[in-house]
């Protein structure tokens, strides 16, 4: 079965102070990770999109990475409006349906100012 | 603004009744995409339609359906509604049918009395 935990389950930290939010998965055949910020009643936002081990990514102040069984998302110097839920996503192989989509439960950042 | 469109924003109605949740994809983007997000189960894949085809189903129950129209608009029709119901339900689309990154919609907020 197709699974994607998140931790930890929430962060809190001072504005300035660099962090790494972890996601490990574990799927039958990875086509895709995904990371997405989603503010509180609001649609997640797409950040980004890793397809192999050893593939980084960099947005600003953030950075993702992925290995053959987790992604880190690396916060630099946060500011307060950084403060979201980060989701985990995968995109799998899935022999009944085609493909499968998996969230994790996401990691609760704030930041303080 | 991803610039996919959900109506209605709100939806309150009763147990046994049927509603449909209706989705415009971003421009240009043949694929769409259904979730169920709720406090205490995270963001569900429910089920993915492209180009009018449905091509991946996930843990969609049967008094729920979806299909996608030749203008490319979805609609999520959900029936005999129960309690358990009452979610956040969003729609995402994408360029293709895979290895495509998803852009969410604002998302519709169902509460079943």
């Amino acid at each position: 079965e197709d699974q994607v935990t998140q931790s930890p389950e929430a962060l809190r930290l001072q504005e300035g102070e660099s962090s790494s939010l972890n996601c490990s998965y574990t799927v039958s055949g990875l086509r895709g990770l995904f990371w997405y910020r989603q503010d509180p009643g609001k649609g997640p936002e797409f950040l980004f999109t890793l397809y192999s081990a050893g593939e980084e990514k960099e947005k600003e102040r953030l950075k993702a990475t992925l290995t053959k069984k987790e992604s880190f998302l690396h916060i630099t110097a946060p500011k307060p409006e950084d403060s979201a839920t980060y989701l985990c996503a995968v995109q799998a192989e899935n022999r009944n349906y085609g493909q499968n989509f998996v969230f994790g439960p996401g990691t609760r950042l704030s930041v303080l100012p | 603004d991803s610039g996919v469109t959900q109506t209605p924003k709100h939806l309150i109605t009763a147990t046994g009744q049927r509603v449909t949740l209706r989705c415009s994809p971003r421009s240009g983007d043949l694929s769409v995409y259904w979730y169920q997000q709720s406090l205490d189960q995270g963001l569900q894949f429910l089920i993915q339609y492209y180009n009018g085809e449905e091509r991946a189903k996930g843990n969609i129950l049967e008094r729920f359906s979806a299909q996608q129209f030749p203008d490319l608009h979805s609609e999520l029709n959900l029936s005999s509604l129960e309690l358990g119901d009452s979610a956040l339900y969003f729609c995402a689309s994408s360029l293709s049918g895979s290895y495509n990154e998803q852009f969410f919609g604002p998302g519709t907020r169902l509460t079943v009395l």
